[in-house]
């Protein structure tokens, strides 16, 4: 089983440009979220989708877009890269419910 | 303002020490969950508490639900070094079961041998 996979591991950007990272889940789960992990901060909800063509804003959203194609995949945007975006950055996918959320292995991005 | 506080944010103690950490709110959950994490990965589910006043017991683990179901801890009994990781509780706000995740700020647990 593949799980949730999130792509690059690694990545670092220069002030203002422009990347996606990507997430893809192979357990046909209908929600997805992408938070961000900072010392001291826990994880954050960046943004989150509760199905195909449906996506919604966490508690930090500016400066970052999804969109939701697929059940499988859920890519997030960075338009503008700045230094407050270095940060690691999970995937995460789950049923209704109460199921646990299923995370990625995570990407480390650096923004110079 | 975070929606889940957890305390303490690190623990340093030795092997064979038991530890409480706690995950406290004003808002009512429908549910609680505690993840523990290592580094270079993603948290993992440790346990769900869905009724207040519950209990559950996962090995050394004991997790608890409060009565009001705003609040949560997790009590380790003969910490081990393997025990060390960060450990974060996650909540769905509104009493909906169908939303989104927060967590707390997270716990640093460290065991020494």
């Amino acid at each position: 089983n593949a799980g949730v996979t999130q792509t690059p591991k690694f990545q670092v950007l220069k002030t203002g440009q422009s990347m996606t990272l990507q997430c893809a889940q192979d357990m046909n789960h209908e929600y997805m979220s992408w938070y961000r992990q900072d010392p001291g901060m826990g994880l954050r909800l960046i943004h989150y989708s509760v199905g195909a063509g449906i996506t919604d804003q966490g508690e930090v959203p500016n400066g970052y877009n999804v969109s939701r194609s697929t059940t499988e995949d859920f890519p997030l945007r960075l338009l503008s890269a700045a230094p407050s975006q270095t940060s690691v950055y999970f995937c995460a996918s789950r049923t209704s419910g109460n199921s646990p959320l299923h995370f990625g292995n995570g990407t480390r991005l650096t923004v110079t | 303002t975070q929606l889940l506080e957890q305390s303490p944010q690190f623990l340093s103690i030795q092997e064979g020490e038991n530890l409480t950490v706690y995950c406290n709110s004003s808002s009512v959950f429908s549910s609680l969950q505690w993840y523990r994490q290592e580094p270079g990965e993603g948290p993992v589910l440790l346990v769900t508490v869905v009724t207040g006043g519950e209990v559950k017991k996962l090995k050394r683990l004991t997790f608890q639900f409060g009565d009001a179901r705003k609040d949560s801890s997790l009590h380790i009994t003969a910490a081990q070094p393997g025990d060390t990781g960060l450990y974060l509780c996650a909540a769905i706000a509104g009493g909906t079961s169908y939303g989104k995740l927060t967590f707390g700020q997270g716990t640093i647990l460290t065991v020494h041998p």
